[in-house]
């Protein structure tokens, strides 16, 4: 069975403070790992999606980097406005989307 | 372009009822997945479709059905509602079904109370 662990579960920075989220999962075959933002009452936001070990993605304060075991989320001197829950999900047959239980990241001003 | 729509956005049920919860997919994406989320959790897949046709199911009861239209949109079903089936309902479209993974990109959810 598939299984995706997110760590820390949660994680409260200073702003400016650079860090790291992780995703380890254990699938049979992965066809894309993805990372989504999810704030609180909503739908989960697009953000990357790794197919392939040694593949990065940036976007603004965002990098995404994918092994063949685990995912890393780099934010770069965070804002509060990056507070939020941070998703890990994979996908290994038909679409099916099989989530960690997400990181909470609370940046204080 | 509009995003993923669902409906309605609030819903509060008893036991033993039955709900049917509505989603509009991107234009153009033929895919339709149902996720439910409990709170402090990540989203669980239930079901997906593709052009009409199930795809994928996950490990939930038969009280859970849904369909999908020839417009590609799609209505998700639960019979005989338990306490446990309150959650967030979230609706993800995708252009196809997974022989890649297709990004999918979720609506805003249905919060489904059950009492």
């Amino acid at each position: 069975e598939d299984q995706v662990t997110q760590s820390p579960e949660a994680l409260r920075l200073q702003e400016g403070e650079s860090s790291s989220l992780n995703c380890s999962y254990t699938v049979s075959g992965l066809r894309g790992l993805f990372w989504y933002r999810q704030d609180p009452g909503k739908g989960p936001e697009f953000l990357f999606t790794l197919y392939s070990a040694g593949e990065e993605k940036e976007k603004e304060r965002l990098k995404a980097t994918l092994t063949k075991k685990e995912s890393f989320l780099h934010i770069t001197a965070p804002k509060p406005e990056d507070s939020a829950t941070y998703l890990c999900a994979v996908c290994t047959s038909y679409g099916k989307l099989t989530f960690g239980q997400g990181t909470i990241l609370t940046v204080h001003p | 372009d509009a995003g993923v729509t669902q409906s309605p956005t609030h819903l509060i049920k008893t036991r033993g009822q039955h709900v049917t919860l509505r989603c509009s997919p991107i234009s153009g994406h033929k895919s339709v997945s149902w996720y439910q989320q409990v709170l402090g959790q990540g989203p669980q897949f239930i079901f997906q479709y593709y052009e009409k046709e199930e795809r994928g199911r996950g490990n939930f009861p038969d009280r859970f059905s849904a369909r999908q239209f020839p417009n590609y949109s799609s209505e998700l079903n639960v019979n005989a509602l338990l306490l446990g089936d309150s959650a967030l309902y979230l609706c993800a479209s995708s252009f196809r079904t997974s022989g890649g993974a297709d990004t999918q990109y979720f609506g805003p959810g249905t919060r489904l109370t059950v009492l």
